[in-house]
């Protein structure tokens, strides 16, 4: 069955520390798709990243990069340096390929990122 | 370029109005998605939309019905409101489905049912 657990409930660190959100999934496809989306205290969502599940490149984009892993069923994001703006909520989700032809995209419970001055 | 819009913003609702919640999108995306966003939860997927004149079934359609008659919108109707129902709606549109891709989504609306 799909799962998608986000260790962290909450983080709490300094400014221009690192920190890196853990991401664990479960799924018996082998096509699926891994996001992570940013929700800040306004309450938008903001799209991050997605990945493939043939694609284990790690990727960095500025100060976020992501680390994903098959073989631990992990897809963890690091942000270098955090600043006080990276305060928010951060959500993993796990989309798989139905046989229909659709999909189901199941998210995790998220993990509330604070970063102190 | 307004991305993606809903409407309204805001909403009270009795239990057992009907109401229908727009989204819209001028990035001439062909997916289209609604979730609900419930506190201290993650999103769910409600219904989704691979194209103009298709829908599809989410993660907790019931309670829910969709339309996409037109490419860049996508409806998200209550037939009968329940507090359950109580949550914040956003909408989401992305350009593929396969490989990389973004997905934009809507500011969210806030829907209280008593």
């Amino acid at each position: 069955a799909q799962k998608v657990t986000q260790v962290q409930t909450e983080i709490s660190v300094v400014e221009k520390e690192d920190v890196t959100l853990d991401c664990v999934y479960e799924t018996r496809d082998t096509t699926y798709y891994l996001f992570w989306y940013k929700q800040p205290p306004s309450g938008e969502l903001v799209f991050l990243i997605r990945r493939n599940s043939f694609d284990e490149q790690n990727e960095i984009s500025g100060r976020y990069s992501w680390n994903f892993q098959k073989s631990t069923s992990s897809f963890n994001f690091t942000i270098t340096a955090s600043q006080v703006v990276d305060s928010a909520v951060y959500f993993c989700a796990l989309s798989e390929v139905g046989y229909t032809g659709g999909f189901k995209t199941i998210f995790g419970a998220g993990t509330r990122l604070f970063v102190k001055a | 370029n307004a991305g993606v819009t809903q409407t309204p913003k805001f909403r009270v609702l009795k239990t057992g109005q009907s109401m229908t919640l727009l989204c819209a999108q001028d990035m001439n995306h062909e997916y289209m998605y609604w979730y609900r966003q419930d506190p201290g939860m993650g999103l769910r997927l409600i219904h989704y939309s691979v194209g103009e004149g298709t829908t599809a079934k989410g993660e907790v359609p019931d309670g829910y019905n969709v339309s996409r008659l037109k490419k860049q919108n996508f409806l998200l109707g209550l037939e009968s409101a329940a507090p359950s129902q109580t949550s914040v709606y956003f909408c989401a549109s992305s350009y593929g489905q396969g490989g990389r891709e973004t997905q934009y989504f809507g500011p969210g609306t806030r829907l209280l049912v008593l």
